[in-house]
């Protein structure tokens, strides 16, 4: 099946630097990758998404880039402010299946 | 739209006792229903996909027995925690597909913590 690793486990930055955290899948089947924002005790929010046939996708402050042939996937957040300190997934889907989530990245955006 | 309601938010229940949590499609009809649990600082870890009608289907190293899904109707699902021990505590999430964002799309409920003292 499916598996997702994503780095770093945890990771600090300046209010006003970028972010940047990383993500590879093993099923090359997988054609949809969405990150989730969790806040603690609370639901994953879907913050962006991308699906196999597009390279990268922006909002915003937010950007995801994906690359099929080496099967990892990244998410980019600029200018980042002390709201953005949370947990980020990422996660990986082949068509009809459930999502697998990655391990999870802490983000601490230092004001 | 496409919410999933979930409760109770939070439950302490004594070891030995279970506990029923339950998701509901409030706007829609959510004919598969995920369900997730999480450890403190974990990911995500499915246990079981249950689809209306039928038996769930749990991933490996899940007690069915332990962990039982009921999805009666497409806007109910249920999971019951049964004979609960202090290492069942966790964060259980569902999560239903959204039928009209095709092929993807997927909305969480708000979770329970549970607790097992």
């Amino acid at each position: 099946g499916e598996n997702v690793e994503q780095h770093p486990s945890t990771l600090s930055v300046q209010e006003g630097d970028s972010a940047v955290i990383k993500c590879t899948y093993s099923d090359s089947a997988s054609n949809y990758f969405p990150w989730y924002k969790q806040e603690l005790g609370k639901r994953p929010q879907l913050i962006i998404d991308i699906r196999s046939n597009v390279g990268e996708k922006k909002d915003q402050r937010i950007a995801v880039t994906l690359n099929k042939t080496a099967k990892h996937f990244s998410l980019h957040i600029t200018e980042t402010q002390p709201e953005d300190s949370a947990v980020y997934f990422c996660a990986a889907q082949v068509r009809n299946t459930p999502l697998v989530f990655g391990k999870g990245t802490r983000l601490s955006v230092i004001a | 739209g496409a919410v999933v309601s979930q409760h109770p938010s939070r439950v302490i229940c004594k070891s030995g006792t279970s506990v029923k949590i339950e998701c509901r499609s409030l706007d829609f009809q959510a004919t598969t229903m995920f369900w997730y649990r999480q450890f403190p600082k974990q990911s995500l870890m499915l246990m079981a996909t249950s689809n209306e009608g039928s038996k769930a289907t749990y991933e490996q190293g899940v007690e069915k027995d332990k962990f039982l899904i009921n999805h009666a109707s497409l806007t109910l699902s249920t999971l019951t925690v049964t004979s609960a021990h202090p290492e069942d505590s966790s964060f259980y999430i569902c999560s239903a597909r959204v039928p009209w964002q095709r092929d993807y799309g997927y909305t969480f409920g708000s979770g329970t913590r549970l607790t097992v003292v």
